[in-house]
């Protein structure tokens, strides 16, 4: 295991398309995030999933977004009708249960929406 | 609100000059916080967190519950700590934990 993986790594879309992101977290981990991060801004939390549940969400999170994880292993991250304001890089990370458990991230997904 | 806040940009050091990363918190609870680095063309990574009260890479930070900060400190800079730094902060709202990530310093050491 490499550490969590991304994919795509780089992704060009048209407004209006919808896209949909993978990642696979570390194997024994079972908390898994996802962020979004503009230039210049640190990473801003979309949501969280402990195993398949998800847990929690960012006010963020428009009614366009979804995430899944229903296996408790990987998670999509799906964008409908993309926007202008979506171009960002997509992060995931994963870490076991505890809060303060150390998040390890992906190398995320860049996303440029024409 | 729950905020990072990260007040510089960019810092500039001399190799071996001390430096210091501010970090200012708002949390109305006990928060975790950490510190993250991303090297150029490298994924984001722990550095350190309050709770492990440890140094990495010569690095440390000391929560100041009074002042709501969480500075990151070492004493002499070296070039390979050039980065960009991130603070963070994790708390408990309600049932669920919540995320925050200031907006990040880039450190840049000049030999």
């Amino acid at each position: 295991d490499t550490g969590v993986s991304q994919n795509p790594r780089h992704k060009i879309t048209k407004r209006g398309q919808n896209v949909t992101f993978r990642c696979d977290p570390i194997s024994e981990h079972n908390r898994l995030y996802w962020y979004r991060q503009t230039l210049g801004q640190g990473p801003e939390f979309l949501t969280y999933f402990q195993n398949e549940a998800q847990l929690e969400k960012s006010r963020l999170l428009s009614d366009r977004f979804s995430a899944e994880r229903p296996k408790g292993s990987f998670s999509t991250l799906e964008i409908q009708r993309t926007e202008q304001g979506d171009s960002a890089m997509y992060l995931c990370a994963s870490s076991l249960s505890r809060p303060q458990e150390t998040q390890y991230f992906g190398p995320g997904t860049r996303l440029l929406v024409l | 609100a729950q905020r990072v806040t990260q007040p510089e940009k960019l810092l500039s050091v001399f190799k071996g000059a001390p430096v210091e990363l501010k970090c200012n918190y708002s949390y109305s609870g006990s928060p975790e916080l950490f510190w993250y680095v991303q090297y150029s063309r490298q994924r984001l990574q722990l550095l350190l967190r309050h709770i492990s009260r440890e140094s990495i890479k010569g690095f440390t930070a000391d929560l100041n519950k009074g002042e709501t900060s969480f500075h990151l400190k070492k004493p002499f800079a070296q070039e390979e700590d050039s980065a960009m730094y991130y603070c963070a902060l994790s708390g408990q709202v309600g049932n669920f934990n919540k995320f925050y990530f200031g907006s990040g310093t880039k450190l840049n050491v000049k030999p």
